[in-house]
């Protein structure tokens, strides 16, 4: 089945305790994105990546860290997190850049 | 990016047909109109994409008139798990790089 996964769905850490959120796509897509979603503002990109070892900022990427190694994954890293980064994360693939985006489930992170 | 603008909320009740329409007079000549649905705690969905004159799948149709100006998704006999909110985005893109607006939030009532 074609999808785009994330893990974990929910976490619960400490400010400043680094972490990272997976994202696999099975799809053998090329391009890959990171969205958290707030009330209120709707989804915001964070970073996005063209290809393998291309990436660039959304239009927040601060406190953010994205790699891209293979094709299929696309993790976000939060080195040092801070309350405000508590959200909904979503990633999302496409084939190229003007086709459908494919979503996660999502991934809700709470920082205290 | 084309700035958008839709309704914020839009009520309907199951079997009837709705139209959501969204403003977008910064339209490029280069841009598609590609709409996504979002349930709560769930990824957004795509629903439709077009760039002109009218678009039909088996979910939805979407209305552009030749300024491409705004644009309507149509969602004939909505059913209560229609309820779920519905964002248009313009972009040269299919949803990458692209703006999401706060959409409209469509409630079906039975």
């Amino acid at each position: 089945e074609a999808q785009v996964t994330q893990n974990p769905r929910y976490l619960i850490t400490v400010t400043g305790k680094k972490l990272t959120v997976t994202c696999s796509q099975n799809m053998n897509h090329e391009y890959m994105s990171w969205y958290r979603q707030d009330p209120g503002l709707g989804l915001r990109q964070i970073y996005y990546s063209m290809n393998v070892e291309v990436t660039d900022k959304g239009d927040v990427p601060e406190g953010y860290k994205v790699s891209r190694k293979e094709k299929r994954n696309f993790p976000l890293i939060l080195e040092s997190p801070s309350p405000n980064q508590t959200s909904l994360y979503f990633c999302a693939s496409s084939l190229v850049e003007d086709t459908e985006a494919f979503f996660g489930q999502g991934t809700r992170l709470t920082v205290v | 990016l084309a700035k958008t603008t839709q309704p914020i909320s839009m009520d309907s009740y199951e079997g009837q047909e709705v139209n959501i329409t969204c403003s977008h007079n910064n339209i490029a000549t280069n841009d598609y109109i590609t709409w996504y649905q979002q349930f709560p705690s769930q990824g957004p969905r795509f629903i439709i994409q077009g760039y002109k004159t009218k678009v039909t799948n088996e979910v939805a149709s979407l209305f552009i008139p030749a300024d491409r100006k705004s644009s309507t998704l149509s969602l004939p006999r909505v059913s209560l798990s229609d309820t779920a909110v519905y964002y248009c985005l313009v972009g040269d893109t299919g949803g990458f790089k692209t703006i999401f607006g706060a959409g409209t939030r469509l409630f079906v009532k039975a």
